[in-house]
């Protein structure tokens, strides 16, 4: 099963507007990604943030984790139409060597 | 660089085939990763190796297996194909056993069984 949830699980915005996802999850973690999948392609990694690590910026993205919520939040600042795709965060568990666990994902859609 | 790279890209299977997809990481790359991706169960994790040693498996019937050879190239191998195994199965790559890294992904083996 998975241990992520996202929320929400669909989102519309118009471009040029803030996006936010949401993720909680279960277990104590080393790390958490956030990775964008086009048209059931294959997944490209955006960010990892450490669990000694609050907040990390890249680009357009801000990602903040909060482990004693378990939760980590992906903004996407200035959303463009190519943004257009799903969005998944992703776990990697204390003693799971190599295993992430993904979230359901949330769709995101940015209209011109 | 070259990316990860899964062949083949598409795959029509019959129930009861078997069937065998290969995935060549980056270069340098010593982790290999697969995943299952399907509408109703997302993704879906199956295994990781780690310079040829399996390290960790996820809850999948032995009718799925894989392997890593010297050069870090993986392939897996489902045999005895059900419907279900219908999915998009994506390959993931990562320099080391350090999991400071995030993981390149593949563009996937679409497999339809018939």
């Amino acid at each position: 099963s998975q241990q992520g949830e996202e929320d929400p699980q669909a989102l519309s915005i118009q471009e040029g507007e803030n996006a936010t996802m949401n993720c909680s999850y279960k277990t104590s973690i080393n790390n958490l990604q956030w990775y964008r999948q086009n048209s059931g392609r294959g997944l490209v990694h955006l960010i990892l943030i450490r669990s000694n690590e609050r907040e990390k910026h890249s680009g357009r993205l801000r990602v903040t984790l909060d482990t004693s919520k378990k939760s980590s939040s992906l903004l996407i600042t200035a959303s463009r139409a190519a943004d257009t795709a799903s969005y998944f965060c992703a776990t990697d568990a204390e003693n799971q060597g190599g295993k992430l666990i993904f979230g359901q994902g949330t769709e995101l859609s940015v209209k011109p | 660089k070259a990316g990860v790279t899964q062949t083949p890209r598409y795959l029509i299977k019959t129930r009861g085939q078997q069937v065998t997809l290969s995935c060549s990481p980056i270069s340098g790359h010593r982790s290999v990763s697969w995943y299952q991706q399907t509408p109703g169960q997302g993704l879906q994790f199956l295994f990781e190796y780690f310079s040829e040693t399996q390290r960790n498996k996820g809850n999948f019937p032995g009718r799925f297996s894989g392997r890593q050879f010297s050069n870090s190239r993986s392939e897996m191998n489902v045999s005895t194909l059900e419907l279900g195994d219908s999915a998009l199965y994506l390959c993931a790559s990562s320099p080391a056993s350090d999991r400071g890294y995030g993981y390149t992904f593949g563009s996937g083996t679409r497999l339809t069984v018939v």
